[in-house]
């Protein structure tokens, strides 16, 4: 069975401090996105990758950054956490190809910040 | 800006009943549509997709329909059971850019 994984089902951080949220998939897919879904608002993309070392902003890229060094691998940092990014991140994986995209989404990471 | 609308925040049904869930959307670059469905503590699964060169899309007891003079497409689950409780989020895709609603959270009682 393909997966996504999520390595943090649950994180509770402080201001200012730094946050990795790490996503691995196991289906060799070259896309991969991050997402944060907050109640009202849907899923709104943070960042995405196309290939390895290869990343773009999403729609609220500010206060994020990631990192993709492996082909299977996807990290989201959060260089100085803010109360205001306290929300359900999202990773996804995709194949390449053109028309249907269908996302495959890990469990997901409940971030709080206090 | 929300290119795709759902306007329903939550739906009640009755098992055994059909579920209607709606989306639209203002970009007409958006060719292809799908739905995906969320449990609690789960991330989405693709639920149903439909191209724009289609108006119907049936997959057992979900069918998706889409009306593009209006900007507009539904989820239709016939019967509706239990199991189906869960928020969907209807999704649409032009140019490599995918955009979501805010979902849909449906209960079905028994």
């Amino acid at each position: 069975d393909v997966k996504v994984t999520q390595s943090s089902r649950y994180l509770v951080k402080r201001t200012g401090e730094k946050v990795f949220l790490e996503c691995v998939q196991d289906m060799d897919h070259e896309n991969m996105f991050w997402y944060r879904q907050d109640p009202g608002l849907g899923l709104r993309l943070i960042y995405f990758s196309y290939d390895v070392k290869m990343k773009e902003k999403g729609d609220i890229p500010e206060g994020y950054s990631v990192s993709r060094e492996k082909k299977e691998r996807f990290s989201l940092i959060l260089e100085s956490a803010s109360t205001n990014q306290t929300s359900m991140y999202l990773c996804a994986s995709s194949l390449f190809e053109s028309g249907a995209n269908v996302l495959t989404f890990g469990a997901g990471s409940r971030l709080t910040v206090l | 800006d929300q290119q795709v609308k759902q306007n329903s925040p939550s739906l009640s049904v009755q098992e055994g009943r059909i579920s209607i869930l709606n989306c639209d959307y203002t970009n007409s670059m958006f060719d292809y549509f799908l739905w995906y469905k969320k449990y609690p503590a789960e991330g989405p699964t693709f639920l149903i997709s439909i191209s724009s060169i289609k108006d119907k899309n049936e997959d057992g007891r979900f069918t998706v329909f889409l009306n593009k003079s209006a900007k507009h497409l539904s989820l239709h689950i016939v019967p509706s059971q239990p199991g189906d409780s869960a928020v969907y989020f209807c999704a649409a895709l032009g140019n490599n850019d995918m955009r979501f609603g805010a979902g849909t959270r449906l209960t079905v009682k028994p």
